[in-house]
């Protein structure tokens, strides 16, 4: 079975300053990882994905994660927020040995405050 | 080009009458996903379409749920006999092939209430 767990509710921040959301996983095999972002009224949008290479991955609009397998972590960070950032976040995670359906983390709202 | 379209957008209903979504995915995609998002519990995962294939009913939380996908492009999401419970966003989601390295393109969603 595999599981993802974003352990944050909401994130606030300040703009201009760094940001980080969180997101851990529980897979058995290789982990292929997602970032989505979803705003308002909105379906979710594609961030950037791991699935094998660099473990620093660079995404849409001056995102990047880092995978650590020995923490089984994959945190979205961004070196400096926007206004425009604050949305919903959700980490996704499959194994790829099988199954096609991903798991979806609960969520992260995060907040840019000017 | 063109991205995922759902319709309607919103939808409210009476509790006991049936309800259908459409899902028009990006085209040649072969992959077809539905979710539902409810407040503060994430996406749960309803059905997978993978071109001919069979589709993964798996995550169907009752009979009074269906799908169906024909000539392999829109879907049709069916709620009979809708309960309050059911009120949530229904997502639709294609990607280009099978294999979940494939990034998935969300539609919009409808947005069902059921009084």
């Amino acid at each position: 079975a595999q599981s993802v767990a974003q352990p944050e509710d909401q994130v606030n921040v300040a703009e201009g300053n760094p940001l980080t959301v969180k997101c851990t996983y529980s897979v058995s095999g290789n982990p292929y990882l997602f970032w989505y972002v979803q705003y308002p009224n909105r379906g979710l949008q594609f961030l950037l994905k791991y699935i094998t290479g660099d473990n620093l991955v660079k995404g849409s609009y001056g995102f990047e994660a880092e995978f650590n397998k020995s923490q089984t972590s994959f945190h979205l960070k961004k070196p400096s927020a926007l206004v425009s950032d604050s949305a919903l976040y959700f980490c996704a995670v499959g194994y790829g040995g099988g199954s096609y359906i991903p798991t979806f983390g609960r969520g992260t709202s995060l907040i840019v405050h000017p | 080009g063109a991205g995922v379209s759902q319709s309607p957008s919103n939808k409210v209903t009476e509790k006991g009458k049936d309800v259908e979504l459409r899902c028009d995915p990006i085209s040649g995609h072969t992959a077809l996903y539905w979710y539902r998002q409810s407040l503060g519990q994430g996406l749960e995962f309803l059905i997978y379409f993978q071109g001919n294939s069979a589709p993964d009913k798996s995550g169907l939380p009752s009979d009074r749920f269906s799908a169906e996908r024909t000539g392999g492009s829109v879907s049709t999401l069916t709620i009979q006999r809708t309960q309050q419970e059911d009120s949530a966003v229904y997502l639709c989601a294609s990607s280009s092939s099978t294999g979940f390295q494939e990034t998935q393109y969300f539609g919009p969603g409808t947005r069902l209430l059921v009084l």
